[in-house]
């Protein structure tokens, strides 16, 4: 099993809908991040927290809001899907600041049409 | 990630060696990370340097230069498997990694 899950994999939606993508660890990390992944943009960061009390805003957070409910799990919402947030979204995880070295869960794939 | 720069493209042959470089502006500096993205997959972690110099892990290496604010990822004996992404990730002063837009490596027979 993955260390760091997401769910759904795969989602269809249309404009206008609430969409949560979800995010589960198991390797005891306090960081948690959500990235967004479009094709020649790159990874960019939406938000990330460092606790479970803490939550911060990446570059690209507008139209998007997040929950940490517990250490193992960070979910990403979009309020009002619109059609250039389609993309893949990623969950990732760190243990601590020495390294910053992040791991990642397999991706979500959102269309809104 | 608008303050990494790296290629977007390159193309190399099965067997050969391939240097991808990047380059990095930051205010404050704890890390440069290389991943490797194949296709619909999540990033995997490569490399991860902090002092100058070049660090070898098998056929990969990755060097860097603080003061030029530089790095490169040295692939030897390329294999088709290494056709992905490789992506180069600058650990700025909080800690998060800000991610440049990636190198798609082709490696051709």
């Amino acid at each position: 099993d993955a260390d760091v899950t997401q769910t759904p994999r795969n989602r269809i939606t249309k404009t206008g809908k609430r969409i949560m993508l979800e995010c589960s660890q198991t390797k005891g990390h306090d960081r948690m991040y959500w990235y967004r992944q479009d094709p020649g943009l790159g990874l960019r960061l939406i938000y990330y927290s460092f606790d479970v009390k803490d939550i911060n805003k990446g570059e690209i957070s507008d139209g998007y809001s997040v929950s940490r409910q517990a250490q193992a799990k960070f979910s990403l919402s979009l309020e009002s899907a619109i059609p250039n947030q389609t993309a893949l979204y990623f969950c990732a995880t760190a243990p601590d600041r020495s390294t910053g070295e992040l791991f990642f869960g397999e991706g979500s794939r959102l269309t809104v049409l | 990630g608008q303050n990494i720069d790296q290629p977007t493209e390159m193309t190399a042959t099965e067997g050969a060696i391939v240097q991808i470089n990047c380059t990095y502006q930051t205010s404050g500096f704890n890390g440069l990370f290389w991943y490797q993205q194949h296709a619909g997959e999540a990033p995997t972690f490569l490399s991860y340097n902090v002092l100058d110099g070049l660090e070898e892990k098998g056929r990969f290496s990755s060097f860097l230069s603080r003061s030029k604010g530089y790095s490169y990822l040295l692939l030897k004996e390329l294999q088709m498997k290494d056709s992905a992404s490789y992506l180069c990730a600058e650990s700025g002063g909080s800690y998060i990694p800000t991610f440049g837009r990636g190198t798609s490596l082709i490696v051709h027979p």
